[in-house]
């Protein structure tokens, strides 16, 4: 089955304690791209990579790292993270050609205390 | 950069027909996507528009006019399952030549009985 995969789905942490988010397609995209969902302000995006060891940042991309060494795997590191990183995540990929069709992970609902 | 306005909130009743509007600005234009999101999930691809025109699935059709940085997603025979949040998304061009993907904030749609 076509998916794309996020781990975990809930995550609570304390500020400053490196995290990783893991993300995973099978569909072989050449694209993918991280969302903070935060209410009110809808989907902004963080860091994105157009193919293996290519990535660009997105709108907030301040306090988080990506990483694509791999083309099927996009993790998201969060080195020391803080209260305001508080959201829920959505890791997305898509094949370029295929008309902005994202295809989006489950989330992860992180909560930094 | 790209910006994206699209109303917060509308309702509508059972079985109508109801368009959610989406004004953007962007430096470079690829195309329109549209998304929906139910409550607690995830967002999912529902049309893409990279022409002027009317794209039609369904019960859902989606409309461009890139003279008028416009576009409209018209949903007809209203269910009640159609309640979710629609976010409208730009395709647009960043300064190194790759493309980004911009979200509106979201219209929520309640469908009344």
């Amino acid at each position: 089955e076509a998916q794309v995969t996020q781990n975990p789905r809930y995550l609570i942490t304390v500020t400053g304690k490196k995290l990783t988010v893991t993300c995973s397609q099978n569909m072989n995209h050449e694209y993918m791209s991280w969302y903070r969902q935060d209410p009110g302000l809808g989907l902004r995006q963080i860091y994105y990579s157009m193919n293996v060891e290519v990535t660009d940042k997105g709108d907030v991309p301040e306090g988080y790292k990506v990483s694509r060494k791999e083309k099927r795997n996009f993790p998201l590191i969060l080195e020391s993270p803080s209260p305001n990183q508080t959201s829920l995540y959505f890791c997305a990929s898509s094949q370029p050609g295929q008309g902005g069709k994202l295809f989006f992970g489950s989330g992860t609902q992180l909560s930094v205390l | 950069g790209q910006s994206l306005e699209q109303p917060s909130e509308v309702t509508a009743v059972e079985g109508a027909i109801v368009q959610i509007n989406c004004t953007y600005q962007t430096s470079g234009f690829y195309g329109l996507s549209w998304y929906q999101q139910h409550d607690g999930g995830a967002p999912t691809f529902l049309s893409y528009n990279a022409l002027d025109g009317l794209e039609e699935t369904g019960r859902f059709s989606s409309f461009l006019s890139r003279s008028d940085s416009y576009g409209y997603l018209l949903l007809q025979e209203l269910q009640m399952k159609d309640s979710a949040s629609y976010f409208c998304a730009v395709r647009g061009v960043s300064g190194a030549g790759s493309y980004q993907l911009t979200f509106g904030k979201g219209t929520k749609l309640s469908v009344i009985p």
